[in-house]
């Protein structure tokens, strides 16, 4: 079956400019995460959509950040006004309900602001 | 301050050695759960414990979960190339989101 899906693969954009990042998850997951990783890092969660519940946004850097899910289907991470700090590979994962159950990955936005 | 410490941060050692990397914490998760995360890729579950003491075995790895559910360690057998990557465990509480060390950079060289 299809996995998590990430559109685009890689985006180079300058600094200053709006890029939107598209997730597709696993059908039938309920749980969405999105999460940063800066080279040679580990991971930094942003944000967390579950089913209809308020998404916990307890990780979005700054105001800059935004994210939207539809239903329990795309998802979109919308960052304005980019900074060169904002690069780095932003990463979507989806699950069954809930942090326990194990999370699958897409492979990624690699976002380089120039 | 960094919830779950990784360490060490980085190791390089040749074909058929073994290594210890180690997750460590002073909270107390239900849960923990390790991923690997290959170069360009996301990163894949390889497996969760769940039970304090808890040991779980694939292949050539050994998983431990500590007694106090705090801390774990990752033990591979006799390393090959393909366990090059980046091992990342990240540890469960309730319904609050998985929260992730920075990852141990494993290189085994051929």
């Amino acid at each position: 079956g299809a996995g998590v899906s990430q559109s685009p693969s890689n985006k180079v954009t300058e600094k200053g400019k709006d890029v939107e990042l598209r997730c597709d998850p696993i059908s039938g997951h309920t749980a969405l995460y999105w999460y940063r990783q800066r080279l040679g890092q580990g991971l930094e969660f942003l944000i967390y959509f579950q089913g209809n519940s308020a998404p916990d946004k307890s990780g979005l850097p700054s105001d800059r950040f935004s994210a939207e899910r539809t239903g329990e289907s795309v998802s979109t991470l919308t960052i304005q006004r980019t900074q060169q700090e904002d690069s780095a590979v932003y990463l979507c994962a989806s699950s069954l309900a809930g942090s326990r159950y194990e999370q699958y990955f897409g492979p990624g936005t690699r976002l380089t602001v120039t | 301050t960094q919830l779950l410490e990784q360490s060490p941060q980085f190791l390089s050692i040749q074909e058929g050695e073994n290594l210890t990397v180690y997750c460590n914490s002073s909270s107390v998760f239900s849960s923990l759960q390790w991923y690997r995360q290959e170069p360009g890729e996301g990163p894949v579950l390889l497996v969760t414990v769940v039970t304090g003491g808890e040991v779980k075995k694939l292949k050539r790895l050994t998983f431990q979960f500590g007694d106090a559910r705090k801390d774990s360690s990752l033990h591979i057998t006799a390393a090959q190339p393909g366990d090059t990557g980046l091992y990342l465990c990240a540890g469960v509480r309730g319904n609050t989101p998985l929260v992730f060390g920075k990852g141990t950079r494993l290189s085994v060289i051929a």
